[in-house]
């Protein structure tokens, strides 16, 4: 059975400093995605990683996937408060989108 | 560009009692996925369409749930019985393709509670 495991699955950090979430997910693919969501909201599209080694970043978010080690990371810079949400990694195998158990970022003032 | 449309938002019924909920994806994109997100839990897959035929419903609990596409656009979700643990958040996604490097778009999803 396919699993995808973030940790830490709550994370209160001070606004400015820097973090990371890490995706770990248990099969081969070389797809994953970073969502975001808020409270009540549906789910915003952050980041589409579609190879071994692929970065991306938006502002102060910056995801990374490594493929042979079965891992993601979504590194926080600078953290500010408009970054509390829910983020969850989802990874695509066998034509379906795995989502991992989601860390709930609280960013305190 | 309009964005993936679900219908109600909001449902409260009884247990054994019947619900349904609607999704229009966005125009032209042909596959659509509903998932149930459970409070505090991430999105579960219950079935997965390309154009108006299923390509996985293995975690669909298919004695009391069931979906339909016709003609590969609008799609419902039913689910009948509702039981209490069937108190959860329904969302509809869709992508542009079932095997392109595409993302998915999601809904505001319909949000159930079963008393």
């Amino acid at each position: 059975e396919l699993k995808v495991e973030q940790n830490p699955l709550f994370l209160s950090m001070q606004e400015g400093k820097n973090y990371t979430i890490y995706c770990n997910y248990s099969t081969t693919s070389d797809r994953l995605y970073w969502y975001r969501q808020d409270p009540g909201k549906s789910l915003e599209s952050l980041f589409v990683l579609l190879s071994n080694g692929a970065v991306k970043q938006e502002g102060r978010l910056m995801a990374s996937l490594d493929t042979k080690a079965r891992l993601s990371t979504l590194h926080i810079t600078a953290a500010v408060h408009d970054l509390s949400a829910t983020y969850f990694c989802a990874l695509y195998s066998d034509e379906k989108l795995t989502f991992g158990t989601g860390t709930r970022l609280t960013i305190i003032p | 560009e309009a964005g993936v449309a679900q219908s109600p938002r909001y449902k409260i019924i009884e247990k054994r009692q019947s619900v349904a909920f609607w999704c229009n994806p966005i125009s032209g994109h042909a596959t659509l996925y509903w998932y149930q997100q459970i409070l505090g839990q991430g999105p579960k897959l219950l079935i997965q369409f390309q154009n108006n035929g299923v390509v996985d419903d293995s975690q669909l609990p298919k004695d009391r749930f069931s979906a339909e596409r016709l003609k590969g656009v609008d799609s419902t979700l039913k689910i009948q019985p509702a039981k209490l643990e069937d108190s959860a958040v329904y969302l509809c996604a869709s992508a542009l393709e079932l095997a392109g490097p595409g993302e998915l778009f999601f809904g505001e999803g319909s949000r159930l509670t079963v008393l």
